[in-house]
C-alpha cells in the first residue's frame, strides 16, 4: 500500500530559528496536506497543495508540492514557542483515502 | 475551532465493554471519517461515510463498526474493547472527497 516517510522525526530548534521539514511517497498523489497536532488536540490543516510546484504560504509557514508529486515540503520561518507540536504531512492519490505520515514532533528551545 | 464537535472527551472503561462515540461534522459536509491515534502514534484511518452510505473502509477490526444517519452526524461503536484499543479516536469532516478534511477534537479511549 501507500507509504509516506516524513522527516526528520523529531526536531529541537532555538526559538528564532527556521524549520524545514518534508515528506516522501512511493506513489505520485494529486494533493498534499500539512497538519498541526498540539497534544491531546485534533490536527489542525494549516496548508493544502494541490498542482506539482505549487508554492503556498500561510503566514511564516512555507509548503510546496515536489515537482515530482511524490514529495512535499514544509518551512517554517523565524520559529516562535508556539509552534510546538507535532506536524503531519497527508498525501491522496486521486479519489483515494488520505495517507499520513508518522510526524515531526518539533521542540523549541527558548 | 474546526466546527466538528465530537462527544464524550474522555471515556474510561473496561476490557469486554462497548462504548459509542459521536460526531457532528461541519455545517454543510457530507463526509465523515474516522481516525485511531495510539500513543506516539500517526492517524490510521478507520472507515468513511458519505451522505449516510459508507465510502471507504481502511484498517478497521470487526468489533468496530460506524453509522452515519440522516442528520449526518455519525457514531462509532466500538465492542469487546482489548487494552490495546486504547487511544485518541478522530473524526474528520470534509464537504465530499477526501481533501482537506477538517478534525474534531477528539475522543480519549482508556481501557482497563
Amino acid at each position: 500500500g501507500q507509504q509516506l516517510n516524513q522527516s526528520p522525526q523529531s526536531m529541537f530548534i532555538q526559538e528564532g530559528e527556521d524549520v524545514s521539514m518534508n515528506c516522501t511517497s512511493s506513489s505520485i498523489f494529486n494533493t498534499w496536506l500539512w497538519y498541526k497536532q498540539d497534544p491531546g488536540e485534533g490536527p489542525v490543516l494549516l496548508i493544502a497543495l494541490y498542482k506539482a510546484g505549487e508554492l503556498t504560504s500561510n503566514g511564516r509557514l512555507t509548503a510546496q508540492f515536489g515537482i515530482t508529486r511524490k514529495d512535499s515540503f514544509l518551512n517554517i520561518s523565524a520559529s516562535i514557542p508556539s509552534d510546538v507540536g507535532i506536524y503531519f504531512c497527508a498525501g491522496q492519490e486521486g479519489a483515494q483515502k488520505l495517507v499520513f505520515g508518522q510526524g515531526t514532533r518539533l521542540t523549541i528551545n527558548p | 475551532d474546526s466546527g466538528v464537535t465530537q462527544t464524550p472527551k474522555h471515556l474510561i472503561t473496561a476490557t469486554g465493554q462497548r462504548v459509542t462515540l459521536r460526531c457532528s461534522p461541519r455545517s454543510g459536509d457530507l463526509s465523515v471519517y474516522w481516525y485511531q491515534q495510539s500513543l506516539d502514534q500517526g492517524l490510521q484511518f478507520l472507515i468513511q461515510y458519505y451522505n449516510g452510505e459508507e465510502r471507504a473502509k481502511g484498517n478497521i477490526l470487526e468489533r468496530f463498526s460506524a453509522q452515519q444517519f440522516p442528520d449526518l452526524h455519525s457514531e462509532l461503536n466500538l465492542s469487546s474493547l482489548e487494552l490495546g484499543d486504547s487511544a485518541l479516536y478522530f473524526c474528520a469532516s470534509s464537504a465530499g472527497g477526501f481533501n482537506e478534511q477538517f478534525f474534531g477534537p477528539g475522543t480519549r479511549l482508556t481501557v482497563l
